[in-house]
């Protein structure tokens, strides 16, 4: 099984839905992060989580939320979705003594 | 601000044909320097850290080097199978206390071999 899962791994909405993605890991890291890949942009952080009461906004976290449900699960939320949110949204995680990112397969949003 | 910039964009090799991938970057206080793989359809893997000036690591066909404003992806002899996109990414040193060091992605390099 993957170390890191994310669901779902593709997902069509529209304008104004509510949506959450989940981010599952099994590798006992204590720092999650989630990240948007978009063509000729980059990677960008999202939002960071240390451990469960530790959460910060990264870089581009305007129309996101997230949620540390445990150390194992984190979820980034889309409050009201909008077309620019379309992109690929990336997971990832890493122990607190090491600077190596392991990341998830990835979900796939577009919206409408 | 801190940049990482990648060069070529795209890169199409024969297998066999050695080359190098390149990464530029400017940032206040270099943390690391990491190499990442991504294959169509997946997250980046991680490939390597450097974090000085002069270091070196290798993993099979591949070695990066670290000079103070870039590093190279050194591919020997490669076979379809590197075919992949390549990504850099500078963290920043921390700002203070326990503040997390910037990451800071390249576009990445496409690279294609032919066999």
């Amino acid at each position: 099984d993957a170390d890191v899962t994310q669901t779902p791994r593709n997902r069509i909405t529209k304008t104004g839905k509510r949506i959450m993605l989940e981010c599952s890991q099994t590798k006992g890291h204590d720092r999650m992060y989630w990240y948007r890949q978009d063509p000729g942009l980059g990677l960008r952080l999202i939002y960071y989580s240390f451990d469960v009461k530790d959460i910060n906004k990264g870089e581009i976290s305007d129309g996101y939320s997230v949620s540390r449900q445990a150390q194992a699960k984190f979820s980034l939320s889309l409050e009201s979705a909008i077309p620019n949110q379309t992109a690929l949204y990336f997971c990832a995680t890493s122990d607190f003594n090491s600077d190596e990112q392991y990341f998830g397969p990835g979900t796939r949003l577009t919206v409408t | 601000e801190d940049q990482v910039t990648q060069s070529p964009e795209a890169l199409r090799l024969q297998e066999g044909e050695s080359s190098s991938l390149n990464c530029s970057y400017t940032v206040s206080g270099l943390r690391g320097l990491f190499w990442y793989r991504q294959d169509p359809g997946k997250g980046p893997e991680f490939l390597f850290t450097l974090y000085s000036a002069g270091e070196e690591k290798e993993k099979e066909r591949l070695k990066a080097t670290l000079t103070k404003k870039e590093s190279f992806l050194h591919i020997t002899a490669p076979k379809p199978e590197d075919s992949a996109t390549y990504l850099c990414a500078v963290r920043q040193a921390k700002a203070g206390g326990t503040s997390y060091g910037k990451l800071t992605f390249g576009q990445g390099t496409i690279l294609t071999v032919h066999p």
